[in-house]
């Protein structure tokens, strides 16, 4: 089955530090989330991708988090400095969008612990 | 902007049928989605009902969609104790950008 791979699964940093936080697309999908979850807030949309170019950032905190797509294979997302707030668990999705849209595919999440 | 509520718990008896529900805004939903997640691991994509259907059936589960009153459920038959999951709803954005917007999600417990 395809999926969609996330790195690292688990992260803990002191505050301060940068994080960066990889995903790999399902190849051929063309849209890519990154989402947060937290247990007060559900899951927040932070980035949106769709062929690589930015769609949609405004849930993003823009003074401290970056979200980029180098290439089709890679998505990323920095955050630098950290703070304990940042404490959540980061997931990416893909899916492809056009007429249709059945659904995207999630990874298995980075578990952030800031401390 | 788009909404989509639902209720945060559901306890069932391992045998009976759950039903889980959800309420949404955007009356130009396109697509509506169940996704499942279980402790530890990402969102699973369960089903998708498209906004000019009233029903989908899939194996044991089953999705009506009330367009009119913006509800959507998702019936699980003979729930199982692996079912015990959170339950997303979530529907696509109407326009060009098709981002989806996620319920907090139900928390399914099955007693055995």
């Amino acid at each position: 089955d395809a999926r969609v791979t996330q790195t690292p699964r688990h992260k803990v940093t002191e505050m301060g530090q940068e994080v960066t936080m990889r995903c790999q697309p399902i190849l051929g999908h063309n849209t890519v989330f990154w989402y947060r979850q937290t247990m007060m807030q559900g899951l927040e949309l932070l980035a949106y991708f769709r062929n690589r170019a930015p769609l949609d950032d405004s849930g993003m905190p823009k003074d401290r988090f970056s979200a980029e797509m180098p290439d089709a294979t890679l998505a990323t997302l920095k955050i630098q400095p950290s703070e304990p707030r940042d404490s959540a668990v980061y997931f990416c999705a893909s899916g492809f969008t056009g007429l249709a849209n059945y659904g995207y595919t999630f990874g298995s999440g980075t578990r952030l612990t800031v401390v | 902007g788009e909404d989509v509520e639902q209720s945060l718990f559901l306890s069932v008896r391992e045998g009976d049928s759950s039903v889980i529900n959800c309420t949404y805004t955007d009356s130009s939903s396109t697509y509506l989605y169940w996704y499942k997640q279980e402790p530890g691991a990402g969102l699973q994509l369960l089903t998708y009902i498209f906004s000019n259907m009233d029903m989908k059936q899939d194996q044991r589960l089953t999705v009506l969609l009330n367009k009119k009153d913006k509800h959507l459920s998702l019936r699980i038959a003979d729930t199982q104790t692996g079912d015990s999951a959170i339950y997303f709803c979530a529907e696509t954005e109407s326009g060009g950008y098709q981002k989806v917007t996620f319920g907090i999600g139900t928390k399914l417990q099955v007693i055995p």
